[in-house]
């Protein structure tokens, strides 16, 4: 079954850093979620990447899949304290419709 | 925008009782989904559901779990005869196809 890895586990920045958090998968990645959740709250759809190379980006937030399609990155530029909150990587085998999720990153934006 | 609603936000139970989760999907979409986090620990699929049938399920969707559309608008998640693993907060999330997944707010089920 798949595996997915989340780095760091958790991180504390200064408003206004750059940071990146990374999502390592044990089998090439079909489709590759990225979700935003409030701790005790519902998971926030982030961004979806497919194609080996694919790059997206919202707001602040951008999201690449490598391509070799087995890691993925969320990079926040200009962090703020709103973007605090747990990161989820999620992903779905080619057939599946389940989602495999990670662990989580946990973010804290110092002000 | 649409979103995905559910009922109970909480929810305490006795060991050995039935609950009913409920879960109100977005309204076009198709597949239907629960999704279970123990405290601290990963989100994990517990069941697909396409076509007033189950499409997928995992090993922990045993046979003290259900699931049902009873109408055009509600999916609802039945645990038969609770156990105290069991307290977990609990997510719906549905897609219109094989696309993007929305996730409810959750139901936290705790188990006494």
């Amino acid at each position: 079954s798949q595996e997915l890895e989340q780095s760091p586990q958790s991180l504390i920045v200064q408003e206004g850093k750059n940071l990146t958090i990374n999502c390592t998968s044990s089998k090439t990645l079909y489709g590759l979620y990225w979700y935003k959740q409030k701790y005790g709250e519902g998971l926030i759809f982030l961004m979806m990447l497919q194609k080996g190379g694919e790059e997206k980006s919202h707001e602040k937030i951008t999201a690449k899949l490598d391509e070799k399609k087995q890691q993925s990155s969320l990079h926040i530029t200009a962090s703020q304290p709103s973007h605090a909150g747990i990161y989820l990587c999620g992903a779905d085998a080619a057939g599946r419709r389940a989602l495999t999720f990670g662990s989580g990153t946990r973010l804290q934006v110092q002000p | 925008e649409p979103e995905v609603t559910q009922t109970p936000s909480h929810q305490v139970t006795q060991m050995g009782q039935e609950v009913i989760l409920r879960c109100v999907p977005i309204s076009n979409h198709l597949y239907f989904y629960w999704y279970r986090q123990i405290l601290g620990q990963k989100v994990e699929f517990l069941v697909s559901f396409y076509n007033n049938e189950i499409s997928e399920k995992s090993e922990i969707f045993d046979d003290q779990f259900s699931v049902e559309r009873p109408d055009g608008s509600n999916f609802t998640l039945k645990i038969r005869s609770t156990k105290l693993e069991d307290s977990a907060m609990y997510f719906c999330a549905s897609s219109v196809g094989w696309e993007t997944q929305y996730f409810g707010p959750g139901t936290r089920l705790l188990v006494l």
